[in-house]
């Protein structure tokens, strides 16, 4: 059973750039999550989407934009990195249809360095 | 707003020592999940544990152990005999029922000597 998969694992970029992170969900999961973690510090939520859609979103600007595609991958793409965008960023997956929060699987992260 | 705190940045003990890693929450939600994650030097969160708020029963998974208070929004987290293994970032995270964003606490890191 192929758990959260997520690619690349590292990458490294300049400020200005734009970058494209992907994930694919643990089998039988149609929800992904995508979270920002910075050195030393506990993941943030970005959003997450489910059915294709952005259902909830945190504390970010528009500059992290998502999609998800009908076989429930999803990608994270920023626009006009900055440094403080050099994070590792966490894809999670999970089922919406259990009722209440179903637990989120992570995956292995991609490592982003803005240079 | 939903807030977790986990007071300890980083714990040392050496090999077979017992260690107990805090985690305190805040919300207004009476219906909310609670868990943690083990992150080792690899960077993939591994799920550990989830309770739900309306049980408080502790739980035991081989040398590990679960510590739920209510009554002081406490839920921690216990190791017992601990091994070099356990070394690693410790999250605690909380969820609400109809929430879709895990809020996580900054985590404790455990170092395990031998």
């Amino acid at each position: 059973d192929a758990g959260v998969t997520q690619s690349p694992t590292h990458l490294i970029k300049t400020r200005g750039q734009q970058v494209t992170l992907r994930c694919s969900p643990k089998s039988g999961h149609d929800t992904v999550s995508w979270y920002q973690q910075a050195l030393g510090q506990g993941p943030q939520f970005i959003f997450q989407y489910y059915e294709e859609e952005e259902r909830q979103r945190g504390n970010f600007p528009d500059r992290f934009s998502g999609h998800q595609f009908p076989n429930y991958s999803s990608e994270l793409n920023v626009n006009a990195l900055l440094l403080g965008d050099s994070a590792l960023y966490l894809c999670a997956s999970s089922s919406a249809g259990t009722g209440g929060a179903d637990t989120q699987y992570f995956g292995p992260g991609t490592r982003l360095t803005v240079l | 707003a939903q807030k977790v705190t986990q007071a300890q940045t980083e714990i040392s003990v050496v090999e077979k020592e017992d260690v107990t890693l805090d985690c305190v929450y805040e919300t207004r939600d009476t219906t909310y999940y609670l868990f943690w994650y083990k992150q080792p030097p690899s960077g993939e969160l591994v799920f550990l544990i989830r309770r739900n708020s309306f049980d408080e029963q502790n739980e035991i998974s081989g040398r590990y152990s679960w510590n739920f208070q209510k009554s002081t929004s406490s839920f921690n987290f216990t190791i017992t005999a601990s091994q070099v293994v356990d070394s690693a970032v410790y999250f605690c995270a909380l969820i609400n029922n109809a929430g879709n964003m895990l809020t996580f606490g900054g985590g404790t890191r455990l170092m395990v000597k031998p």
